[in-house]
């Protein structure tokens, strides 16, 4: 199975400050189709997740600009330019391609100072 | 707009049944790829199962195979998991979600509001 780790697992975070959260695989998310299998979801408190990143870097419908994601192969991150209150949450990367099964990371949990 | 309404969880006695259901609107049911996830208390998002527009190409996560049956009706634009042999680890919050269509491109996961699942006697 695809290992997804997370880091750092818990980021506290001064509104407006940027922020940044790693997710290693244990195996290559870049397929020959050019594209990198790897989604960001943010799972804000008491509610579903939301699809945040798709294909390692395309934001999703309705997602604002501030969310960015990059990296290749093995390698990604997500960026928050400057974090807004309604960012807190639990933050998790996802893959799609070495199935079954569909793995997670662990989750890295943001919140405000 | 993508819309899928998770039901039928609730309270089960070790070794008992559960069927869930999860309505879909929206979008073309029939053509899409389906999934259920489960969150069990405080912990993590993990996946269950998968299945494909036809319902003739299906994957478990080994945790629950020989045990769940994820199943299909596109007539009813509904998706279903039957849950068998519950045990105390199956207590979780079930969220069904879309995947690609069987055409498309991939654009990653939309999600229900999940229900909860308890199996406890």
């Amino acid at each position: 199975d695809v290992v997804l780790t997370q880091s750092p697992l818990s980021l506290p975070v001064t509104p407006g400050e940027p922020a940044s959260i790693s997710c290693r695989s244990s195996q290559s998310l870049l397929e020959s189709d050019g594209n990198n299998y790897l989604d960001w979801y943010l799972q804000k408190p008491g509610q579903s997740p939301q699809l945040l990143i798709y294909l390692g870097s395309n934001r999703a419908s309705g997602v604002p600009d501030r969310f960015s994601g990059s990296g290749s192969g093995t390698d990604f991150t997500l960026k928050i330019s400057r974090v807004e209150a309604e960012d807190v949450g639990i933050y998790y990367c996802m893959q799609p391609i070495h199935t079954p099964p569909y793995t997670f990371g662990q989750g890295t949990k943001l919140e405000i100072k | 707009e993508v819309l899928l309404v998770e039901s039928g969880g609730g309270l089960v006695q070790p070794g008992g049944s559960l069927r869930l259901s999860c309505a879909a609107s929206g979008f073309p049911f029939s053509s899409h790829w389906m999934h259920w996830v489960r969150q069990a208390p405080g912990k993590g998002l993990v996946w269950v199962s998968r299945i494909n527009f036809d319902g003739r190409n299906i994957m478990y996560a080994d945790s629950v195979k020989g045990r769940f049956t994820i199943s299909r009706d596109n007539a009813k634009n509904t998706l279903y998991l039957q849950m068998s042999s519950l045990r105390a680890e199956d207590t979780a919050v079930y969220y069904c979600a879309r995947d690609r269509s069987d055409s498309g491109t991939y654009v990653g996961f939309s999600w229900g509001q999940g229900t909860l699942v308890t199996v406890s006697s």
